[in-house]
């Protein structure tokens, strides 16, 4: 049991439309990074969060964006949905920012776009 | 190497074969090698962070090493139980993650 849970667990959306995803760090943990995984590949990185400030970005466009508050939890946000979107976002928390350490993820969102 | 990458994509094997994954990675710029276990609808679970070039890691019957000059670690199983199930993934750490695509495994009972 990690302790980083996500919510909702599965979501379906209309193209154009936004979405909040939220993720609740394991106790302890200052640092939460986001991963969009599409089928047959591996955990995309979007970008990692550390006391509250953005810390490192991968590439995806300005159309996903986050949020952390001061109890280490967590956002994503993902304006104007595209149907490539459809995937499933992971959030994992961890102790240090530079991977370091081991990560905790939780058990993902599911999000479709139709 | 540009990206992470793991082979074989997958591997069918037998109760109680010994088996082994391969990652290699980009070998400029290292900061840590992470593997996880990734079961079906359960969370990725880290096995284990390697840092340092030699690194040998050790939890029950899986095992790890590591060679960052040439940017390549082994993931070995030995044993292999139908637990084992999964799809085993590679990271490289830092400020930005980097994934490969993953070894599905599977083990008949």
């Amino acid at each position: 049991e990690t302790g980083v849970t996500q919510s909702p667990t599965h979501l379906i959306k209309t193209r154009g439309q936004q979405v909040t995803l939220r993720c609740s760090s394991q106790s302890g943990h200052n640092t939460v990074s986001w991963y969009q995984q599409a089928l047959g590949q591996g955990p995309q990185f979007i970008f990692q969060y550390y006391r509250e400030e953005e810390n490192g970005r991968g590439n995806f466009p300005p159309r996903f964006s986050g949020l952390q508050f001061p109890n280490y939890s967590s956002e994503l946000n993902v304006n104007a949905l595209e149907l490539d979107d459809s995937a499933l976002y992971l959030c994992a928390s961890s102790l240090t920012l530079e991977g370091l350490t081991e990560a905790f993820f939780g058990q993902g969102t599911r999000l479709t776009v139709v | 190497i540009l990206n992470v990458e793991q082979s074989p994509q997958s591997l069918h094997v037998q109760e109680g074969d010994s088996t082994n994954f391969t990652c290699s990675f980009p070998s400029s710029n290292f900061y840590a090698l992470h593997w996880y276990r990734w079961e079906t609808a359960k969370s990725p679970e880290a096995l284990f962070v390697m840092t340092l070039n030699g690194d040998e890691k050790k939890k029950g019957r899986i095992s790890a090493t590591l060679n960052t000059k040439e940017g390549y670690s082994y993931l070995y199983i030995k044993g292999s139980q139908p637990e084992d199930s999964a799809t085993y993934l590679c990271a490289t750490g830092g400020f930005k993650t980097i994934f490969g695509a993953g070894t599905r495994l599977f083990v008949k009972a």
